[in-house]
């Protein structure tokens, strides 16, 4: 079954203005963590930002935050004043249970395209 | 501060020839360490973890084998490739340990080309 979905393939924002990346998982396990990752054209993966599914507080890094709606298992990225670098691969991804030592689920990504 | 290395970055290799990727990570002990494979436009595909040296851990069944000879460095392998391993292999390492954080940091990968 398909833990993390992402259901934008694509997304286009105009630059200086907000965004948000939809992500939803699926998870029986009360203590998970989930994870935004930054994918340029050149291939590497970024970590963004982490949320602990007990954390009481969104999670927020710079332009980063992490809008987590935990009842409606969603954790969305939300990318204030966007800007041209900004464009890339974004992939959201669900590790469970927390500090275990195995993988890293991924979503299919949302490829966002800045607009000047 | 830790650093993770990966090569070759590209590789073109013909159909049933060997291949070895390598990984390293410094700055660092004790990783865990990953073998993703991620296929164009999609998203990663883990293949092997492994939590210490001679512990490799395999999550998709096929013709590729990871070892862990030394604690910072990890080896995707296989005898003989396929068209279907043409990929992008992207290598992982998390700290563990009183300092241990929970993202994983990735290498810059290696795009493989079978012929």
């Amino acid at each position: 079954a398909q833990k993390i979905t992402q259901t934008q393939p694509g997304m286009f924002v105009q630059e200086k203005e907000a965004v948000t990346l939809d992500c939803t998982y699926d998870t029986s396990d009360p203590s998970y963590g989930l994870f935004w990752y930054k994918q340029p054209s050149s291939g590497e993966m970024i970590f963004l930002i982490y949320q602990g599914s007990y954390d009481q507080q969104n999670a927020t890094e710079g332009r980063y935050s992490l809008n987590f709606q935990k009842a409606r298992k969603s954790a969305n990225l939300v990318i204030s004043a966007s800007q041209l670098g900004d464009s890339a691969m974004y992939f959201c991804a669900m590790r469970e249970p927390t500090g275990s030592a195995r993988q890293l689920t991924f979503g299919s990504g949302t490829q966002l395209t800045v607009l000047p | 501060s830790q650093t993770i290395h990966q090569w070759p970055a590209t590789l073109v290799q013909p159909v049933g020839s060997p291949l070895s990727l390598e990984c390293t990570v410094e700055g660092t002990s004790n990783p865990n360490l990953y073998w993703y494979r991620q296929a164009a436009g999609r998203g990663l595909q883990l293949l092997f973890y492994s939590v210490g040296i001679g512990q490799i851990s395999s999550e998709v069944p096929q013709n590729l084998s990871a070892s862990r000879p030394q604690d910072r460095q990890f080896i995707l392998s296989s005898k003989k490739l396929l068209l279907s391993d043409s990929s992008f292999y992207l290598c992982a390492w998390r700290a563990t340990g009183p300092g241990g954080t929970n993202e994983q940091f990735f290498g810059p990968g290696t795009r493989l080309t079978v012929l």
